[in-house]
């Protein structure tokens, strides 16, 4: 029962490089998601999809792309790093929307950006 | 702006007592009410939910009261425990649930000492 996998855990950049974190989910949940988590800040939606081939905006978008080739994979792409990208980034699948549909999410990934 | 505020941002219970995290919101809109926990180094994961049409669920130890009129909710611990520990998040949704649509209160610590 792998759920929703993250990797790396942790990772540090300079700024200007690029990464991508990965996320994979092995429940076949249509809806997946990335969100940032900032001390003090709560998390806050980055990206989402709602299927293969189907992504959109969150509240904090800016340097950051996505893409959703199969159901299963949903990674987050740091085009060219920055110091206020530091954070920790979870990745988050559920099987729909409505109906108190629960949300999954992974273990994180942990990024600091120098 | 802030859409779901959360208080207090931390918290110290001892050991048998009630925990009591408050949450308020301001979108009408939201239909979906769903209180997290985290723990050191995880990622959050769901305790327990509650739609509008209710004013209280209770799981176990965990109750959520909800007052729709002043568009606030709650989490209560009861005989609080040590492992209870954790960091705690109230967040909402306006689509009834899902990986995508959650906005997330700021988050309280909660202390259980023993």
């Amino acid at each position: 029962n792998a759920g929703v996998t993250q990797t790396p855990k942790f990772q540090v950049l300079k700024t200007g490089q690029s990464m991508t974190l990965q996320c994979a989910q092995d429940m076949n949940h249509e809806y997946m998601s990335w969100y940032r988590q900032d001390p003090g800040m709560g998390l806050r939606l980055i990206h989402y999809s709602v299927g293969a081939g189907i992504t959109d905006q969150g509240e904090v978008p800016n340097g950051y792309n996505v893409s959703r080739s199969t159901t299963e994979d949903f990674p987050l792409r740091l085009l060219s790093a920055a110091p206020s990208q530091t954070s920790v980034y979870f990745c988050a699948s559920s099987l729909g929307r409505g109906g108190n549909t629960e949300a999954f999410f992974g273990q994180g990934t942990r990024l600091t950006v120098v | 702006q802030q859409q779901v505020k959360q208080s207090p941002q931390s918290l110290i219970v001892q050991k048998g007592g009630i925990s009591i995290i408050n949450c308020a919101y301001e979108n009408t809109a939201f239909d979906y009410f769903p209180w997290y926990q985290q723990f050191p180094g995880k990622g959050p994961a769901l305790l327990i939910a509650i739609r509008p049409d209710v004013s209280e669920k209770k799981e176990g130890r965990f109750t959520i009261s909800f007052n729709k009129s002043a568009k606030q909710f709650s989490l209560h611990i009861m005989d609080s425990q040590p492992g209870d520990s954790a960091t705690y998040f109230c967040a909402a949704s306006g689509i009834g649930g899902g990986a995508d649509g959650l906005t997330f209160g700021k988050g309280t610590h909660l202390i259980i000492q023993p």
